[in-house]
C-alpha cells in the first residue's frame, strides 16, 4: 500500500514565524502536491512537483514556497506565517499515467497561526 | 477554466436509505472524473473513478456514471451504512492528467 506521511497532525505557530511542513511518500512517485482544505472551498492546490528540484505554482501559491531535494520528500514552507494561513494542509503523491492519475493523500496537518 | 460543482451539504440520511450526491463539471477537453472520500480525522482516498464517457466507476457499493451529454458524475448507493459518514469530493483531472480539480465537498451523516 502507498503510504504518505506528514510530519505533524497538529501545529500551532505565531504570526511571523517560519513554518515547515514535511511530507514523505514511500512508493517512488514522481508527482507530489500540497493542498489546503478550508470549509466550503474544498481543496485548493498550492504547489506541485513532477520531479526532484522541479516545482510549479498551483492556484494559491502566494505566501508559500516549496522544496523537493529528494524524490520521496516534498516540503511546504510558510516564510512568514499569517492568521489567514490557518488551515488544514494535505499532501498527496501520484504516478503519471496519462489518464486520470490517482492521488494518494497523507492524513493532513491542521495548522493554527495565532 | 475547468470546474466542478457538487451539491451542498450537509446531507443527513437514515441507515439503509438511498443516497445520491449530485456532481456536474465544466471542462474544455475530456477529463477523467473521480469521487474521493474523507473519513473523520483522515486524508482523502479514492472511492471510484471513470476515465471516459459512459464508463461506470464502482467501489464499496457506490457507483457513478460518466455522462458526457449532461456533464455529470452523480454518486449513488442503494443502502447507506453509518460507516459511510464522511465528506465526499467530486473531482476531475485537467488536460495534464496529473492535476486534479476538486469540488467543495459534501458532508454525509448517517443516523442509525
Amino acid at each position: 500500500d502507498v503510504k504518505v506521511t506528514q510530519s505533524s497532525r497538529y501545529l500551532v505557530k505565531r504570526t511571523g514565524e517560519k513554518v515547515f511542513l514535511e511530507c514523505v511518500q514511500d512508493m517512488d512517485h514522481e508527482n507530489m502536491f500540497w493542498y489546503r482544505q478550508d470549509p466550503g472551498l474544498g481543496l485548493r492546490l498550492i504547489y506541485f512537483s513532477y520531479d526532484v528540484k522541479m516545482k510549479e505554482k498551483g492556484d494559491i501559491p502566494e505566501g508559500y514556497s516549496v522544496s523537493r531535494e529528494k524524490k520521496e520528500r516534498f516540503s511546504l514552507i510558510l516564510e512568514s506565517a499569517s492568521t489567514s494561513q490557518t488551515s488544514m494542509y494535505l499532501c498527496a503523491s501520484s504516478i503519471p499515467q496519462g489518464t486520470g492519475d490517482t492521488q494518494y493523500f497523507g492524513p493532513g496537518t491542521r495548522l493554527t497561526v495565532l | 477554466g475547468d470546474s466542478v460543482t457538487q451539491m451542498e451539504g450537509p446531507v443527513t440520511l437514515s441507515e439503509e436509505a438511498f443516497l445520491t450526491i449530485n456532481c456536474t463539471y465544466t471542462a474544455t477537453g475530456y477529463p477523467s472524473l473521480f469521487w474521493y472520500v474523507q473519513y473523520p480525522g483522515e486524508g482523502l482516498q479514492l472511492l471510484l473513478k471513470a476515465t471516459k464517457a459512459d464508463d461506470k466507476g464502482s467501489n464499496k457499493g457506490f457507483e457513478a456514471t460518466y455522462r458526457k451529454e449532461t456533464t455529470s458524475f452523480h454518486l449513488e448507493k442503494g443502502s447507506v451504512q453509518v460507516s459511510d459518514s464522511a465528506v465526499y469530493f467530486c473531482a476531475l483531472s485537467d488536460g495534464s492528467a496529473s492535476k486534479i480539480i476538486f469540488g467543495s465537498g459534501t458532508r454525509l451523516s448517517i443516523r442509525p
